[in-house]
């Protein structure tokens, strides 16, 4: 079975750039969340979907938001890019909602460098 | 104070050691615990998950809660060089909160042969 899926991998951008990252969760999952890691640090929590409803939302400015699509899969979008916004974002989904309070499974991550 | 405290390492260990890794948190609203394994440029590999104070084992990994301390372990008897990597422990409230994780900074692991 696949994992949790995001593209692209890698992505450079300039500053005061928007950036969309997509997240496909494992199949049967409909809660996905967000994160962002810092070199160095653990994952921050940006936001959770559940059912295309925002579930939860982390301490991050508004030019960050997202939406979760009918098949579950999700963007993140990120405006007016600023070089701290450099980090590895990930998705991650899980059965949460759905009778579990199952753990999250991450996928591998993008890698966004703002220059 | 950070909600959930973890030592950053570099923790260097030769090959078949058991290595120890702690975290503690101030919140008691935490209900589970997850010990996460990641390697260089990849996503957290789910490792552990509890929900209850005591040990629950899994091969070579133990994890250990004890919420009256708040205060959570993971250990890895005979460790191996394929175990270096950062482990993260996260935590959460649970319920409509469930996908809000509250990591540990990482603790970096080498295993040396």
């Amino acid at each position: 079975d696949a994992g949790v899926t995001q593209s692209p991998t890698h992505l450079i951008k300039t500053r005061g750039q928007h950036v969309t990252l997509r997240c496909s969760p494992i199949s049967g999952h409909k809660s996905v969340s967000w994160y962002q890691q810092v070199l160095g640090q653990g994952p921050q929590f940006i936001f959770q979907y559940y059912e295309k409803e925002e579930r939860g939302r982390g301490n991050f400015p508004d030019r960050f938001s997202a939406r979760q699509f009918p098949n579950y899969s999700s963007e993140l979008n990120v405006n007016a890019l600023l070089l701290g916004d450099s980090a590895l974002y990930l998705c991650a989904s899980s059965l949460a909602g759905q009778g579990y309070n199952s753990p999250l499974h991450f996928g591998n991550g993008t890698r966004l460098t703002v220059t | 104070q950070k909600e959930v405290e973890q030592d950053p390492g570099p923790l260097s260990v030769p090959e078949g050691a058991i290595v120890s890794l702690n975290c503690t948190y101030s919140n008691s609203a935490f209900q589970y615990f997850m010990w996460y394994r990641q390697y260089s440029r990849k996503g957290p590999e789910l490792l552990m998950y509890t929900y209850s104070s005591g040990n629950k084992e899994d091969g070579r990994f133990t994890a250990q809660v004890d919420k009256s301390s708040k205060y959570i372990s993971l250990f890895i008897r005979d460790s191996q060089p394929s175990d270096s990597a950062t482990y993260l422990c996260a935590l959460t409230s649970g319920g409509t909160s469930y996908g809000k994780l509250t990591f540990g900074q990482g603790t970096i692991l080498t295993v040396h042969p």
